[in-house]
């Protein structure tokens, strides 16, 4: 199975910080990589796919990018709605799996 | 619009089944791939299998096969499910989620919480 590395776990940032998520696959998946967002007691909500293309109606603060095996998620300007857990996801081969979360708090 | 709406809340005994369903609406049902997903209390989330709604062929992860059974209806747009021998660390939210074509899940049902209690 391709494991997926998250970090940082935690993320203390202010309302306006630039926010800079990592992502690592243990295999090369190409640009198969999406991100969600998870607030607490919701699902996730669908933000990128192919590592830099925004779904419809995600706001243009958040960014993507990457190929092979590292992985970046940028949020340009934090705010507050933003406070929320973030999760990467590989889709290049089965079994399809996740990192285990950033969750990005409050300074 | 499209949305995925799954089955309320079970509470189960060690050894038992549940049966999770979804429904889908708002798009041709039979053209997106079903995943389902689980999240443990306070963990990540979990990719257990997916089924095709339009064949019906299914397939999951490792750590499910041979415990986990997924089905539709088409005719109401439903997906099913089940997990058997349930154990205790089997307690967690279940949801559902709508595969797109670039292989990504773009729609979730709002999850499903299966509580494994004695």
């Amino acid at each position: 199975d391709i494991q997926m590395t998250q970090s940082p776990p935690t993320l203390s940032a202010s309302v306006g910080d630039r926010v800079t998520i990592t992502c690592r696959a243990s295999q090369i998946i190409s640009t198969w990589l999406a991100w969600y967002q998870q607030k607490p007691g919701k699902a996730p909500k669908y933000l990128i796919y192919k590592a830099s293309i925004l779904e419809s109606g995600v706001p243009s603060r958040f960014s993507g990018s990457g190929s092979g095996t590292e992985f970046t998620l940028t949020i340009s300007s934090l705010q507050p709605d933003d406070f929320a857990t973030y999760y990467c996801q590989q889709y290049n081969s089965f079994p399809w799996t996740f990192g285990l979360g950033t969750k990005v708090e409050i300074k | 619009q499209v949305q995925l709406v799954q089955s309320g809340a079970e509470v189960k005994k060690p050894g038992a089944s549940v049966k999770v369903s979804c429904q889908a609406s708002g798009y041709n049902f039979n053209d997106y791939y079903i995943h389902w997903v689980r999240q443990a209390p306070g963990q990540g989330l979990e990719w257990m299998g997916w089924i095709n709604p339009n064949s019906g062929g299914a397939n999951s992860a490792q750590n499910f096969r041979g415990r986990v059974t997924m089905t539709r209806d088409s005719s109401i747009s439903t997906s099913f499910m089940e997990l058997s021998r349930l154990k205790f660390d089997d307690t967690a939210v279940y949801y559902c989620a709508r595969g797109n074509p670039q292989g990504a899940f773009d729609f979730w049902g709002q999850g499903t919480l299966v509580t494994v209690s004695s």
